[in-house]
């Protein structure tokens, strides 16, 4: 089976523009979370996503936006782009419970200059 | 503010010992998760264990919880140089997982 997917690997963007990260999961799982990981605040939950809509949210400001579609691929948008925002996105997916794993990808680099 | 907390921050040991690694959290959770990260990669799953239950193993892995003190500890039997990575414990709170600093694990030839 294929992990989950996340592309692009690498992304590097200026202040004030905006990004859209893709995250294909596991075939099927239909939950998916995303965190943002900083090295002064370490892995952060960003949101989660269930049957298209958000089940969960994290404390992070409305610049973050997320959705999923019917296919449970994942997309999170970041606007207006700010230096702080450069991290590792990483998106995980699960079957549907919280009782079970939650699985990785290797995660978007983003950079912002 | 984190909720899984793991300490030691960093821990250096010789190929063949074990490395016992711990974490804390502080409210109620469905179930605590541990992770690997190699360094600018993904988090690998390594073990899940579910809040009523007290010790899961998984091959050189043995993981325990104790909810009464909202505690965790992993433990890697018999170390080799390729478990040289960091180790994330992450309680799950409703679906959130909620990460700490993570042990940074060295593991010498």
């Amino acid at each position: 089976k294929a992990g989950v997917t996340q592309t692009p690997r690498y992304l590097i963007k200026t202040r004030g523009q905006q990004v859209t990260l893709s995250c294909s999961p596991i075939s099927g799982h239909r939950s998916v979370s995303w965190y943002q990981q900083t090295p002064g605040q370490g892995l952060q939950f960003l949101f989660e996503y269930f049957s298209e809509t958000q089940r969960n949210k994290g404390n992070f400001p409305g610049r973050f936006s997320g959705r999923q579609f019917s296919n449970s691929r994942s997309e999170m948008n970041v606007s207006t782009l700010e230096l702080g925002d450069s991290a590792l996105y990483l998106c995980a997916s699960s079957p549907e419970g919280y009782n079970q794993p939650q699985h990785f990808g290797d995660g978007t680099r983003l950079s912002i200059l | 503010s984190q909720q899984g907390e793991e300490d030691p921050q960093a821990l250096s040991i010789q190929e063949g010992e074990n490395a016992t690694m711990n974490c804390s959290y502080k409210t109620s959770i469905n179930n605590l998760q541990w992770y690997r990260q190699n360094s600018g990669r993904g988090l690998v799953h390594l073990i899940l264990i579910r809040s009523n239950e007290r010790e899961k193993h998984s091959g050189r892995l043995r993981v325990t919880l104790d909810t009464s003190k909202k505690s965790s500890s992993l433990l890697i039997t018999a170390s080799r140089a390729a478990d040289t990575a960091s180790y994330f414990c992450a309680p799950n709170q409703g679906g959130k997982l909620i990460f700490g600093q993570g042990t940074e694990l060295s593991v010498k030839p």
